[in-house]
């Protein structure tokens, strides 16, 4: 059974600071990582992924990833009122084909205190 | 439109009706998927379409039948569902693998 696992949260942090997510799996052939963030109410949002191990940084957003411990990261730097949601780690198991069968964690809630 | 929209954005039903979900994506991409997102649970793939195959979740009740009549459609037919199906069904879409997966706005689904 393939499985990833987060710290469900709620996760609270002053507005400005910076917000750690932490996820780790299980299938160590996995080959692709992405974050999904998702506002009460609506669908997820896909707002960064990252195949290689290392650091990849996109504005406030830095996903880290370190397949030799499967565990995955998003670091939210500066973070605002508007940050607030569940972020979503998911995990693609690729076995070939055209399709992505992606494993979701159950997401951890986070909430950024004005 | 733009992106992936879903129909109807809710749903209420009673365990005889048969009613379907419809996806459209506009993004030109190649894979379409079915998922199912319960309260306290993880999303969960239901179904995938692609240009090479169909993939099932062999835990799908056979009471949800997908169907996909080319690239940019996608269906969910259902029928004497269960209270315990209620859920937020969300379609997806994605252009080949590694580059992440494109979410609906999802359809808001209530058995009675």
């Amino acid at each position: 059974q393939k499985e990833v696992e987060q710290n469900s949260g709620p996760l609270s942090v002053p507005e400005g600071a910076i917000a750690s997510l932490n996820c780790t799996y299980s299938d160590r052939g996995s080959q692709s990582f992405f974050w999904y963030r998702q506002y009460s109410g609506k669908s997820p949002e896909l707002i960064m992924f990252i195949y290689s191990n290392g650091d990849k940084e996109d504005g406030r957003f830095t996903a880290q990833l370190n397949k030799a411990s499967q565990y995955v990261s998003l670091l939210i730097r500066d973070s605002q009122p508007s940050d607030s949601a569940t972020y979503l780690c998911a995990v693609s198991p690729w076995s070939g084909g055209g399709s992505e069968k992606l494993v979701f964690g159950k997401g951890t809630k986070l909430t950024v205190n004005p | 439109e733009t992106g992936v929209t879903q129909t109807p954005r809710h749903l209420v039903m009673g365990m005889t009706n048969k009613k379907s979900l419809k996806c459209e994506q506009h993004l030109g991409h190649n894979a379409m998927y079915w998922y199912k997102q319960s309260a306290k649970k993880p999303l969960e793939l239901m179904f995938v379409y692609s240009l090479e195959e169909r993939v099932e979740n062999n835990s799908v009740p056979s009471r949800f039948s997908p169907e996909c009549p080319n690239s940019s459609h996608l269906f969910l037919h259902l029928h004497t569902l269960q209270p315990e199906d209620s859920a937020l069904y969300l379609c997806a879409s994605s252009q080949d693998h590694l580059v992440g997966q494109y979410f609906g706005p999802g359809t808001r689904l209530t058995v009675l």
